[in-house]
């Protein structure tokens, strides 16, 4: 069964940093997001992508945050200067973009900014 | 406002039915979701439903929509000790975005 993947499972950097997190979404699906969930907090969204742009951001997602789909397979999140409030669980996920508008998830990378 | 609300926890004994609920204050929320995180896994998507329909049944599991109330449950059959994990409830509305907008979670624990 196809499935979202990510890369790397968990990451620690350095306040300051710049980190890629790396998302292989589903082949046929054409949606692409990503969420971060806090430990202890909700899951939040960041940002959707789609026909190589971004449809919606929210609020966290500041000038700190970028998104590229840089090859037919991957899809990446960069956090330039990376701040320990960053620290937190990311997820990716896509869908086909048809309705019920499914998301499919990815494992998550666990980002820890020391 | 966008917000959905969980309760934190629920224990139910192996065999029985657990019902997890969940609230939701957006009434153009269309598109509404039950999602379920084992330890250190993923999201796994269980199953979803139509703002316009009131109840979904898929095997073991049975979604109740209360669009009037906007209350939302996820019933479990026979509960068994590897349902054991966080369930979230979530939302979206129709349109180009579709941004998913979580509760908490409610961690279920299965005592055998």
């Amino acid at each position: 069964e196809p499935e979202v993947t990510q890369t790397p499972s968990h990451q620690v950097t350095q306040m300051g940093q710049e980190v890629i997190l790396r998302c292989v979404p589903i082949s046929n699906h054409l949606y692409f997001y990503w969420y971060r969930q806090i430990l202890g907090q909700k899951v939040e969204f960041l940002v959707s992508f789609y026909n190589n742009e971004i449809s919606e951001k929210s609020e966290i997602f500041d000038d700190q945050f970028s998104v590229e789909r840089p090859d037919g397979s991957n899809f990446t999140l960069k956090i330039r200067s990376t701040k320990l409030e960053d620290s937190a669980m990311y997820f990716c996920a896509s869908s086909e973009g048809i309705i019920p508008y499914e998301q499919y998830f990815g494992p998550g990378t666990r980002l820890t900014v020391t | 406002g966008e917000d959905v609300e969980q309760s934190l926890f629920l224990s139910v004994r192996e065999g029985d039915s657990s019902v997890i609920n969940c609230t939701y204050t957006d009434s153009s929320s269309t598109y509404l979701y039950w999602y379920k995180q084992e330890p250190g896994a993923g999201l796994q998507l269980l199953t979803y439903i139509f703002s316009n329909m009131d109840m979904k049944q898929d095997q073991r599991l049975t979604v109740l929509l209360n669009k009037k109330d906007k209350h939302l449950s996820l019933r479990i059959a026979d509960t068994q000790t590897g349902d054991s994990a966080i369930y979230f409830c979530a939302e979206s509305k129709a349109g180009n975005n579709r941004k998913l907008i979580w509760g908490l979670g409610t961690s279920l624990a299965v005592n055998p």
